[in-house]
């Protein structure tokens, strides 16, 4: 079974630009959830979706934005981008529904780096 | 305010040796805890897990360990492998708003085992 995919891998924007990073969960998953790492702070949650529907939410501001389509692919956006947004964004995503535990898996991230 | 803390950024131990990394938490909502351990350019991968009603889980070579009392957790591997250095990322799990359950990380320790 094929795992999660994000692209691109690489992205070189610059400040003020906006961008849109993609995940796409493992087969059957309903649930994506959204990470950003960054040198010493670890896993900052951003988001979470299922079925469509944006459960959770992390402390970021309104420049981070993501959506879910009916397949479970998931999209974030990130708009007017400042220098602090350069990490690595990691998607994750899990079978069932988030109410209950279950593992997530995590895919390769998206390296982003705002000049 | 950091609800997960993993106060040691590196740990580095011989080989064949036991290897103890530690995670503190603060918020006695969390009722289930979760070890992943990451690779450079990949994404985390889920190791081992213990809910709140245990204060142990083994699974091969890696058990952790759960002290509630003290709001403290442990990941213990004997004997370790070279192939065990990598980023560990300690994870508490509560249900939060909206009964969605959401994943807090701690900062991460870079674990080397020495040849």
């Amino acid at each position: 079974k094929a795992g999660v995919t994000q692209t691109p891998r690489y992205l070189i924007k610059t400040r003020g630009q906006q961008v849109t990073l993609s995940c796409s969960p493992i087969s059957g998953h309903r649930s994506v959830s959204w990470y950003q790492q960054t040198p010493g702070q670890g896993l900052q949650f951003l988001f979470e979706y299922f079925s469509e529907t944006q459960r959770n939410k992390g402390n970021f501001p309104g420049r981070f934005s993501g959506r879910q389509f009916s397949n479970s692919r998931s999209e974030m956006n990130v708009s007017t981008l400042e220098l602090g947004d350069s990490a690595l964004y990691l998607c994750a995503s899990s079978y069932r529904d988030p109410r209950s535990y279950n593992e997530q898996f995590f895919g390769p991230g998206t390296r982003l780096t705002v000049l | 305010d950091q609800q997960v803390k993993q106060n040691s950024p590196s740990l580095s131990v011989q080989e064949g040796r036991i290897s103890i990394l530690n995670c503190d938490y603060t918020n006695s909502m969390f009722d289930y805890f979760l070890w992943y351990k990451k690779y450079p350019a990949e994404g985390p991968t889920f190791l081992i897990s213990i809910s709140s009603i245990k204060d142990k889980n083994e699974d091969g070579r890696f058990t952790v360990f759960l002290n509630k009392s003290a709001k403290h957790l442990s990941l213990h591997i004997v004997p370790s492998q070279p192939g065990d250095s990598a980023v560990y990322f300690c994870a508490a799990s509560l249900v939060s708003s909206g009964s969605a359950r959401q994943l807090t990380f701690g900062s991460g320790t870079q674990l080397t085992v020495l040849p």
